[in-house]
């Protein structure tokens, strides 16, 4: 049971390229989220999706797009990276609104 | 918009004294939630809050959920150098929306 798991730990970007993040959780969870770190500022959301099907925009959306796979599978996607977007990604799954969040190890994302 | 005001922002105290961090907001929480991170990790669950008035122990840890739903505390007894870490509250909304706060970075002396 490896719980969340993200790829790829680190990435280094040019402005303009595109990437997508990977997320899968093996815990049978609803719901699952994409949210980014940035110093001195905790953790901000970007998408989630509250069941497999559905997609939300969270507090900070922009310049980003998501895909729910499947059940188990989340990715975030960068169609044009800016510097703006350098941070710490961090997926999560979460079994229901009656429950925790878990946390994926996240992604260092350095856009050049 | 939904923010969380979490303080204080940094503490530094000897081991063995008690610890206490809060969360505020003008929004009202369906949940609120206490997360630990250590540099290089993703943050980890310390305590899960489900009800108004509830107040939950795990450990040396108490935390609980404010009556008017707009706040929660968290509470370390007898800190440890391995309490060594960044805090974050967490309130999550009725459709699923969650906020975090600033943190709480907090250093223990030896």
């Amino acid at each position: 049971n490896a719980g969340v798991t993200q790829t790829p730990k680190f990435q280094v970007l040019k402005t303009g390229q595109s990437m997508t993040l990977q997320c899968a959780q093996d815990m049978n969870h609803n719901s699952m989220y994409w949210y980014r770190q940035d110093p001195g500022m905790g953790l901000r959301l970007i998408y989630y999706s509250a069941s497999e099907g559905t997609t939300d925009k969270g507090e900070v959306p922009n310049g980003y797009n998501v895909s729910r796979l499947n059940k188990r599978e989340f990715s975030l996607r960068l169609e044009s990276a800016a510097p703006s977007q350098t941070s710490v990604y961090f997926c999560a799954s979460q079994r229901g609104l009656d429950a925790a969040q878990y946390f994926g190890p996240g992604t260092r994302l350095l856009v050049l | 918009g939904q923010q969380l005001n979490q303080s204080p922002q940094s503490m530094f105290i000897q081991e063995g004294e008690d610890v206490s961090m809060n969360c505020t907001s003008s929004s009202i929480f369906n949940t609120w939630l206490w997360y630990k991170q250590e540099p290089g990790e993703g943050p980890v669950l310390l305590i899960a809050l489900y009800k108004a008035g509830e107040l939950t122990s795990n450990g040396r840890l108490t935390a609980q959920f404010g009556i008017t739903r707009k706040d929660s505390f968290l509470n370390i007894s007898a800190s440890i150098p391995s309490d060594v870490g960044i805090y974050f509250c967490a309130g999550q909304l009725g459709n699923n929306d969650m906020r975090f706060g600033a943190g709480t970075r907090l250093t223990v002396k030896p």
